[in-house]
């Protein structure tokens, strides 16, 4: 079974501090997909990242990172020097199988404050 | 511009009756899927499909019911067999495999 987890409920930081966001996955799979996805307050899940099992390069994207390590199943995302715009709820999920189906951890919140 | 769309945005269901939230979408996707989320919890995968006229169900299935009689549309029913339907629901779509899925905005669906 696969199984995500995502064990901050909450985060507050205030603006412009790091903040870093961690996911622990299980899969028994050799191929598979992590994704991190986030929720703003409006709803609508927005894509972030996609990486696959056999990339453990470590990717950067603005003030965005994704840190992936197979040998500790985890794929954690920083966001440095936060801003209010990035207070929203992210989701991590896997995705493992041909019907491509995603599962979620069950998210953290994050509040960032002035 | 190319996306999914859901209506309605908030969706009232009485007791024993069952509703139906749309989904459509126009970026050619093949597979569909449709999630529950409850306030504090991830989403759940309730059915999907990966072509027309075949659909599969997920984690919780029961209550609901899908068809996909067309490409663009997977519209999800809430029986009056689900007892607990107040939840946000979410519709995605993607256009293969491990392929990222593009969501909705989500319909929020409670109980008269």
């Amino acid at each position: 079974a696969q199984k995500v987890t995502q064990a901050q409920t909450e985060i507050s930081v205030v603006e412009k501090e790091d903040v870093t966001l961690d996911c622990v996955y299980e899969t028994r799979d050799t191929t598979y997909y992590l994704f991190w996805y986030k929720q703003p307050p409006s709803g609508e899940l927005v894509f972030l990242i996609r990486r696959n099992s056999f990339d453990e390069q470590n990717e950067i994207s603005g003030r965005y990172s994704w840190n992936f390590q197979k040998s500790t199943s985890s794929f954690n995302f920083t966001i440095t020097a936060s801003q209010v715009v990035d207070s929203a709820v992210y989701f991590c999920a896997l995705m493992t199988g041909t019907a491509s189906k995603l599962t979620f951890g069950t998210g953290t919140r994050l509040q960032v404050t002035l | 511009d190319g996306g999914i769309t859901q209506s309605p945005k908030y969706l009232f269901r009485k007791e024993g009756q069952n509703v139906t939230l749309s989904c459509e979408q126009n970026l050619n996707h093949d597979a569909m899927y449709w999630y529950r989320q409850d306030p504090g919890q991830g989403l759940r995968l309730i059915y999907y499909s990966q072509i027309v006229n075949d659909f599969q169900k997920g984690d919780i299935a029961e209550g609901y019911s899908v068809s996909r009689e067309k490409k663009e549309s997977f519209p999800l029913t809430v029986t009056s067999a689900q007892k607990n339907p107040t939840a946000f629901y979410l519709c995605a779509s993607s256009s293969r495999f491990y392929q990222p899925q593009h969501f909705g905005d989500g319909t929020r669906l409670s109980i008269l």
